[in-house]
């Protein structure tokens, strides 16, 4: 099964700078996630994006945090201002459906470093 | 808000036998359950899944068990092998959004 493709695998950036993660979908999945996984922890839900809006987002998911599809394939997660509990892998999922046995496949993450 | 929860961080097991991880969950709601596996620096992969609707589902070495009058299901393997070394993440999916929230993972090594 075709897989999700992030860039970049790693990120290292200064705190209060803007970084922004890349995810290539199949272009035919209407739905797309973020999750992310601070070293040690949990994956935690982020935000998901159906029909090219935010349809639910965590707590997590302030105004710091934005997403987009601009040109119809490219699925980005931008941070403004980051700080250093920003650090984490975060992984982008895509699902054909979000019912019945449609499963989220999750791409391989990128890896933030705020110094 | 743990409503996802893997009580065992590590499991070790020998090669050959039964390797079974545990997860136990709060809200009613989900209407799937999923375990995945990750490798260091890799994503989650998806290993096998489960309806609330059903109590078993088998695919290989590995089956999933739901009790769900105990908000409860577990994932054997058997024979585990060590390629099934990696971190296991219960996760359940909220059945209106697609959301999957996960446990914190258990790690299972495999000793040859």
């Amino acid at each position: 099964e075709p897989e999700v493709t992030q860039t970049p695998s790693h990120q290292v950036t200064q705190m209060g700078q803007e970084v922004i993660l890349r995810c290539v979908p199949i272009s035919n999945h209407l739905y797309f996630y973020w999750y992310r996984q601070i070293l040690g922890q949990k994956v935690e839900f982020l935000v998901s994006f159906y029909n090219n809006e935010i349809s639910e987002k965590s707590e997590i998911f302030d105004d710091q945090f934005s997403v987009e599809r601009p040109d119809g394939s490219n699925f980005t997660l931008k941070i403004r201002s980051t700080k250093l509990e920003d650090s984490a892998m975060y992984f982008c999922a895509r699902a054909l459906g979000r019912s019945g046995a449609n499963v989220l496949t999750f791409g391989a993450g990128s890896r933030l470093t705020v110094l | 808000d743990q409503q996802v929860k893997q009580n065992s961080p590590s499991l070790s097991v020998q090669e050959g036998r039964i390797s079974i991880l545990n997860c136990d969950y709060t809200n009613s709601m989900f209407d799937y359950f999923l375990w995945y596996k990750k490798y260091p620096a890799e994503g989650p992969t998806f290993l096998i899944s489960i309806s609330s609707i059903k109590d078993k589902n088998e695919d290989g070495r590995f089956t999933v068990f739901l009790n769900k009058s105990a908000k409860h299901l577990s994932l054997h393997i058997v024979p585990s092998q060590p390629g099934d070394s990696a971190v296991y993440f219960c996760a359940s999916r909220d059945g209106n959004t697609g959301k999957l929230i996960f446990g914190q993972g258990t790690t299972l090594q495999v000793k040859p």
